[in-house]
């Protein structure tokens, strides 16, 4: 088991920019999460999806960001325009969608600055 | 909408026992977890209770009252590599985790 996969680990941009962050989850876990961590905000949850469809996307800041899910085995997380407080480490986590223990397995997130 | 609180930092000396409280005010609520996460790295999974008492995972334990809406993590026999950060975590519907501001355990030789 490769656990949850992220990619890339660190993204150093230019503000203006497009920023596509990706995931793979763990196979067979139907429920999918993106998570921003700061040490500001700490660790928020932005998007989420069970079976490929998106939820709650109530914690997406504004329309600059936006999350696909196009199949069970891969998600993508996009910044456009991309803005210097956007910098965070951005986390993607999986879970079988039938687990009642809330035992996510998280990826390695993906440093990203925005300068 | 969910809130917890948690204290932000926690120092103790190697074989010392930690207790990290967390409160919590949330609708919804199926639970509560317990994530560790080194510097630098990825959240990792420790415990969940759904209900009230304790859950024991070896050195680490957890505790629910859900009438008091409050847990705790207790870290036994610490060791060095127990300096992380700790995270208590309110479930609620969909697999839903909302996550406190995180705990800072330093341990001391």
């Amino acid at each position: 088991d490769a656990g949850v996969i992220q990619s890339p680990r660190h993204e150093v941009t230019e503000m203006g920019q497009e920023v596509t962050l990706r995931c793979k989850p763990i196979s067979g876990h139907n429920s999918l999460f993106w998570y921003r961590q700061t040490m500001m905000r700490g660790l928020e949850l932005l998007i989420y999806f069970n079976n490929n469809v998106p939820i709650d996307d109530s914690g997406m800041p504004e329309d600059r960001f936006s999350a696909k899910m196009p199949n069970a085995s891969f998600s993508t997380l996009k910044i456009q325009p991309s803005e210097p407080r956007d910098s965070a480490v951005y986390f993607c986590a999986s879970t079988p969608r039938t687990a009642n223990t809330y035992g996510y397995t998280f990826g390695s997130g993906t440093r990203l600055t925005v300068v | 909408g969910q809130s917890l609180e948690q204290p932000s930092e926690v120092t103790a000396v190697e074989g010392a026992i930690v207790q990290i409280n967390c409160t919590y005010q949330t609708s919804g609520f199926y639970g509560l977890s317990w994530y560790q996460q080194h510097d630098g790295g990825a959240p990792t999974f420790l415990s969940y209770n759904a209900l009230d008492g304790l859950e024991e995972t070896g050195r680490f334990s957890s505790f629910l009252s859900r009438s008091d809406s409050y847990g705790y993590l207790l870290l036994q026999e610490l060791q060095m590599k127990d300096s992380a950060s700790y995270f208590c975590a309110v479930g609620a519907a969909g697999n839903k985790l909302t996550f406190g501001g995180g705990t800072r355990v330093l341990v001391k030789p």
